[in-house]
């Protein structure tokens, strides 16, 4: 199973908006609604943003959104804040009863 | 609180096992399924494996399957991951998560401990 392509960096100013992509194939993220994000500072563990493809757990600011159109999801993070400068990882449930995560995203705030 | 202490970690020689654990806290453990997923030092997360809440579905990467096993005892609240026939590229950290937002057939590890390295070289 490949990792879930997205782009190695990416950079904002506080208060714009960004998004993350994240492609994979007909048989992970186009196949089925199971994309999750996570968020992750130096030295720490994961943190679920979003499952499900759009959903936000209890906690989650509503800053961060995510969508899906075929085999790309995306998440997006408006209102730029310093916090939000972490590695991003998209995750895909797949047809082999598997997870596979994507190659994160350093999130760069300017 | 949901807590999860991961243990067993260390320096291996290549060939050698390893087995560990997993200690969860704060939620009816046996009611999850459980994962573990790894982080090579510098490098991004694998999902490795997942285990239902009874312990009778596994699921395994291709990349470990075979040489890892992983196994729950509920009396005990604790996740083990046994692993052999260690290679250089397991290095890693390697997570435990309590796996929630379950459909039929997926969840999405949501609760991570924080870790624990495994270091496989001679």
């Amino acid at each position: 199973q490949s990792a879930l392509t997205q782009p190695a960096s990416v950079s904002g100013s506080p208060g714009q908006s960004i998004t993350i992509s994240c492609t994979g194939t007909s048989s992970d993220v186009g196949g089925y609604n199971y994309v999750s994000w996570y968020q992750q500072h130096p030295g720490k563990a994961p943190k679920l943003m979003i499952y499900d493809v759009t959903n936000r757990p209890s906690g989650v600011s509503n800053r961060f959104s995510g969508s899906k159109s075929g085999n790309t999801a995306s998440l997006t993070i408006s209102g730029l804040q310093a916090e939000d400068e972490a590695d991003y990882y998209c995750s895909s449930y797949t047809s082999s009863s598997t997870l596979v995560f994507g190659g994160g995203t350093k999130l760069t705030v300017l | 609180e949901v807590q999860l202490l991961e243990s067993g970690g260390g320096l291996v020689q290549p060939g050698g096992s390893l087995r560990l654990s997993c200690a969860a806290s704060g939620f009816t453990f046996s009611r999850y399924a459980m994962s573990w997923v790894r982080q090579a030092p510098g490098k991004g997360l694998e999902w490795v494996s997942a285990i239902s809440g009874t312990g009778g579905s596994t699921y395994y990467a291709d990349s470990v399957k075979g040489r890892v096993t992983i196994s729950r005892d509920n009396s005990k609240n604790t996740l083990y991951l046994q692993m052999n026939s260690l290679r250089a590229e397991d290095t890693a950290v390697y997570y435990c998560a309590k796996d929630e937002y379950c459909s039929s057939t997926s969840c999405s590890p949501a609760n991570w401990g924080q870790g624990t390295l495994v270091t496989v070289s001679s």
